[in-house]
């Protein structure tokens, strides 16, 4: 069966712009999550998203947001982008919540966004 | 302080040797889970394999085993006659639990490289 895909794989940005990546989860998949990995930073949690409700949130400020659609789609924005950033955002799909029961994590390739 | 540290950013292996990549987490949690996922050039984390805390038989999957220490704290992955496919970065993983929420907190990673 398909795999989780991250749309677009690249893109490039200015500073003050704003940019929206999105995710479809494996089929039968509920639960989605994001992550931005970084080199100084690493993988950080983002937000994790099951039936359209935002569960559980790391510690990112307001200018990243998240949604779920009906049909378990996700989208990630990050508004007023600065140059920290730039980063490979990752999609991780799950079938059910409580992201980590067993291991069952799938991720996509992910998202690379680079900020002038 | 760092809740999971990978001390190797490194290693080189030659070709069909065992390799072991280091991994320590720092948890109060008494329910908690370990995972260890492999990330090649191509982005997308590969989930391996899942020990769980109360688990008591190290887990293993294929050339993967976990060798789980749980009063030093310590979850090394084993990887048994490397291949050239295996260089990769490698990252361990633990399950948090905080104030309800689960996420997964990841170390720093491991850059291993297999020589042919």
């Amino acid at each position: 069966k398909a795999g989780v895909t991250q749309t677009p794989r690249y893109l490039i940005k200015t500073r003050g712009q704003q940019v929206t990546l999105s995710c479809s989860p494996i089929s039968g998949h509920r639960s989605v999550s994001w992550y931005q990995q970084t080199p100084g930073q690493g993988l950080q949690f983002l937000f994790e998203y099951f039936s359209e409700t935002q569960r559980n949130k790391g510690n990112f400020p307001g200018r990243f947001s998240g949604r779920q659609f009906s049909n378990s789609r996700s989208e990630m924005n990050v508004s007023t982008l600065e140059l920290g950033d730039s980063a490979l955002y990752l999609c991780a799909s799950s079938l059910s919540p409580g992201l980590v029961a067993s291991g069952e994590l799938f991720f996509g390739e992910g998202s690379r966004l680079t900020v002038l | 302080a760092q809740k999971i540290t990978q001390t190797q950013p490194g290693m080189f292996v030659q070709e069909k040797e065992a390799v072991t990549l280091d991994c320590t987490y720092d948890t109060s949690d008494p329910s908690y889970g370990l995972f260890w996922y492999k990330q090649p050039s191509s982005g997308e984390m590969i989930f391996l394999i899942y020990q769980g805390s109360y688990d008591q038989q190290n887990a293993t999957e294929g050339r993967y085993s976990l060798n789980f220490q749980k009063a030093r704290k310590s979850a090394n992955l084993v990887i048994s006659a490397s291949q050239l496919g295996d260089s990769a970065m490698y990252f361990c993983a633990m399950r948090e639990v905080n104030f309800g929420n689960e996420k997964l907190t990841f170390g720093t990673g491991t850059r291993l490289t297999i020589i042919p």
